[in-house]
């Protein structure tokens, strides 16, 4: 069954602190996206990834396909960080057509000024 | 130029009604996904639609269904409510098919069946 596990599915830290949320899914992917969605249900788009790392602003995200792992960092981390963080990953699928994206359950983000 | 915009915002239907939910994508985006949020787990994938044709479907009954109109813009429809279909419906965009191309979300309709 392809699976996607994140981890911490809480975390809740001080206002300036380094933050990382962890990714790891079951098997090989074409590529894995990490999206954040605040109360009230909208949903953004951070990062697309396939490999490597990639930086916007205060966000960086790294993948590491031998190892099926994927991070999220947060720097200096503020309170209007705080949300919902999900994982989703587009498993390779030799069958033809689209099968949507697999989504972690997400990590619920508190930053506390 | 505007996002992926879906309407209603909230519906409440009563069990055994049937729903419309819409999607417009992002001008130029030529393919629709649907998911499924159920209250604290992740989305799950009803459909996608790419140039009108259906091109994929996830693990949901033949209640659901959906279609894509020459403007790209989608419907989702729902036969026969169920109170376990109450959720938040997500419609995503993307420029091609599949899900290896960067999806932009629109804020979704929250459906309650009572």
């Amino acid at each position: 069954k392809n699976e996607v596990e994140q981890s911490p599915q809480n975390l809740t830290a001080q206002e300036g602190e380094f933050i990382t949320i962890n990714c790891s899914y079951s098997v090989g992917i074409s590529a894995l996206h990490w999206l954040q969605q605040h109360p009230g249900g909208g949903i953004v788009s951070l990062f697309m990834l396939s490999s490597g790392k990639k930086k916007h602003g205060r966000l960086i995200a790294t993948i590491n396909i031998q190892e099926k792992h994927s991070s999220l960092h947060i720097t200096a981390s503020h309170p209007r960080d705080s949300a919902v963080y999900i994982c989703a990953v587009d498993f390779m699928y030799s069958g033809g057509g689209a099968d949507g994206l697999t989504f972690g359950k997400g990590t619920h983000l508190i930053i506390q000024p | 130029d505007a996002g992926v915009t879906q309407s209603p915002t909230h519906l409440i239907k009563t069990r055994g009604q049937h729903v419309t939910l819409r999607c417009s994508p992002i001008s130029g985006h030529k393919s629709v996904s649907w998911y499924q949020q159920v209250l604290g787990q992740g989305p799950q994938f009803i459909f996608q639609y790419y140039e009108k044709e259906e091109r994929g479907r996830g693990n949901f009954p033949d209640r659901f269904s959906a279609r894509q109109f020459p403007n790209y813009s989608s419907e989702l429809n729902v036969n026969a409510l169920l109170l376990g279909d109450s959720a938040l419906y997500l419609c995503a965009s993307s420029w091609l098919t599949g899900d290896s191309y960067e999806q932009y979300f629109g804020p979704g309709t929250r459906l309650t069946v009572t």
